[in-house]
This record gives structure tokens, sequence and C-alpha cells, in this order.
């Protein structure tokens, strides 16, 4: 069973950072590129970054580029999100999701919230 | 960018057939491969595949829901509509970077 299990998330101050993590499980994880994707409180889903399977390739929203990495460590099936320099609008629930190549986004984890605030 | 456009709510009687919308800004197809996908998210969970590249049913999702369209304009069906589709859908292109998502279709209950 394909899961993705993300943590890392919280209450952190504005200018402040944060690292996500998403532990995969049941693919074979470096196969497979990754993305996060965020989804404001009562809003809709905005992608956030995304990262090929060997870390060839890594894209990033313009609303967070140069703030956020992502990257990944297939030994461990591991995708993180590095967040620095918060700002109040990054407050969202953070998904991990998993893509095949030209086929949307097949798998999701539960979301972790992350919540900047002072 | 690439704007994805949905209407914002759409109101549908359990039965009926329930036809969903997404207008993209520009053509999201490549030589005939339609990079347009579909999800379902209920409060409080994760979104879900529900059709990928237009037209193929995601795995596990029950044969009322169907999808169709090219270049720019898309829709998603669900006939006949049952009260577990009642949700947000949304629309995402992969076509180029950034990836982009409609704003969401809230079905309702008429």
């Amino acid at each position: 069973e394909v899961q993705l299990v993300e943590s890392g998330g919280g209450l952190v101050q504005p200018g402040r950072s944060l690292k996500l993590s998403c532990l995969a499980s049941g693919f074979t994880f470096s196969n497979y590129g990754m993305n996060w994707i965020r989804q404001a409180p009562g809003k809709g889903l905005e992608w956030v970054a995304s990262i090929s399977s060997s870390s060839s390739y890594i894209y990033y929203a313009d609303t967070v580029k140069g703030r956020f990495t992502i990257s990944r460590d297939n030994a461990k099936n591991t995708l993180y999100l590095q967040m620095t320099s918060l700002r109040s609008e990054d407050t969202a629930l953070y998904y991990c999701a998993r893509e095949r190549r030209g086929t949307g986004f097949d798998y999701w984890g539960q979301g972790v919230m992350v919540t900047v605030s002072s | 960018d690439i704007v994805l456009t949905q209407s914002p709510v759409l109101a549908v009687s359990l039965g009926q057939r329930a036809t969903i919308s997404c207008r993209a800004s520009q053509s999201v197809s490549i030589s005939s491969i339609n990079l347009m996908h579909w999800y379902q998210q209920k409060p409080g969970q994760q979104p879900k595949l529900l059709i990928y590249r237009a037209s193929n049913l995601a795995s596990g999702i029950p044969a009322r829901f169907s999808g169709s369209g090219s270049g720019t304009d898309f829709t998603l069906t669900i006939d006949p509509v049952q009260a577990d589709d009642i949700a947000a859908y949304y629309c995402q292109q992969s076509r180029e970077s950034p990836n982009t998502f409609g704003a969401g279709t809230k079905l309702e209950l008429k």
C-alpha cells in the first residue's frame, strides 16, 4: 500500500525557518517525481515545488522561489521542503504528492499544517 | 502561467448528471495528449485523483465519473450524482511549469 506521511509542521514566527519531511512507503520511491502542494485555510490548491526522481529537475512556484528548497533522499525514501523567511501567507496545509509523469498526482499524504504567526 | 478557470459552485440533484467545466488560458495539449487532470476533495481529506490526461479513469474510481475535452476546454461529468460525490473538484494542468490548479468547483445539492 502506498503511503506518504508528512511531518515537521507547526507554529513559527514570521521570518523564521521550518523543514518538512515526507516519508514514503509501499512503492519504489526513486522511480517517481515528487511534489509539495499547499492549501491555505478555506482556499484552493496551490502547487509549491517539484523534484524529479533523481533530483535532476527541480521547479518552484514564483511565490516561494528563493525561499523554499525541495530535496529528496532516495536511500531514506524521504522528501523534504526547507522553508526559510516564512511569511503569514505561507500558512497552509502542506501535502506531499507522488507524480507519474504526465498523469497527475496519484497519491497524496494527509498533509501537515504550517502556521506562520507572531 | 496557465490559468485554469472553473465555476465556483454547481448545484445538482441526486441521480442527475453534473457537468463541471475547466477552461485553460492556453492549450494544455501536446501531440493529442491532453495534460489535464481532475481531483475530488472532501472536507478534511486530501485530494484524490479522479481523471488523468483528460479522459482516463484513475484506479479505483467509479465509472460514473468521466472526463472529456482537448486544447483549452475540459469537462468532468458525474452521472448519476450520488450523495458521496458532494465535494470540491479541481482541475490541474501539467503541460508546463508551474503546474497550476483551477480554483475549484464546489458541488452542492439542489
